[in-house]
């Protein structure tokens, strides 16, 4: 089944501890992004990736890191997490030449 | 930055009525587009109108775009319980060389059986 993976789908954590939030898709996309989901702000995008190797900040990035060494994997690294991290983490992933994109099942992290 | 603006924030309506649901966005676009989320789900694609359009429809769904407003529509005909979700709209156009998503705040929509 075509479909975005994350892990974990929730976290409670505290304040300074290193996390990973893995991503994969199995749909051979060039193109994926993380998005991070709050109440009253819709999905603001956190990073993005056009393939291997090349990332990009989008509009929140501060606080989180991503690598992309393989095509079907991002992951997003929370170095030192802080409690206005607590959100509903997205991957998402996109077809060559579409705007469309598909989304995983999401990541709640509560940071206390 | 957030382009979309989804009105109305809420929607409560009986089964078998229509659903309106619109969006403002800010600046030009390539294209617009509309996303349902299920409760503590992921978003799912809806449907797709691009910039030169005006119109769109897919199922029960159907889109209007009016580029001179910026602004779109969504309607659900004849809804069902299980269109209850959030929706939202979703403009797209180019940050350098990436296609980007510029998502709104969404419009929660409950459907009373």
């Amino acid at each position: 089944e075509a479909q975005v993976t994350q892990n974990p789908r929730y976290l409670i954590t505290v304040t300074g501890k290193k996390l990973t939030v893995t991503c994969s898709q199995n749909m051979n996309h060039e193109y994926m992004s993380w998005y991070r989901q709050d109440p009253g702000l819709g999905l603001r995008q956190i990073y993005y990736s056009m393939n291997v190797e090349v990332t990009d900040k989008g509009d929140v990035p501060e606080g989180y890191k991503v690598s992309r060494k393989e095509k079907r994997n991002f992951p997003l690294i929370l170095e030192s997490p802080s409690p206005n991290q607590t959100s509903l983490y997205f991957c998402a992933s996109r077809p060559p030449g579409a705007y469309e994109q598909y989304f995983g099942p999401g990541t709640r992290l509560t940071v206390t | 930055s957030q382009q979309g603006e989804e009105d109305p924030q809420a929607l409560s309506i009986q089964e078998g009525e229509n659903a309106t649901m619109n969006c403002s966005y800010k600046t030009s676009i390539n294209n617009l587009q509309w996303y349902r989320q299920n409760s503590g789900r992921g978003l799912v694609h809806l449907i797709l109108i691009r910039s030169n359009e005006r119109e769109k429809h897919s199922g029960r769904l159907r889109v209007t775009l009016d580029t001179s407003k910026k602004s779109s529509s969504l309607l659900i005909t004849a809804s069902r319980a299980a269109d209850t979700a959030s929706y939202f709209c979703a403009t797209a156009s180019y940050s350098g060389s990436a296609r980007q998503l510029t998502f709104g705040s969404g419009t929660q929509l409950t459907v009373l059986p």
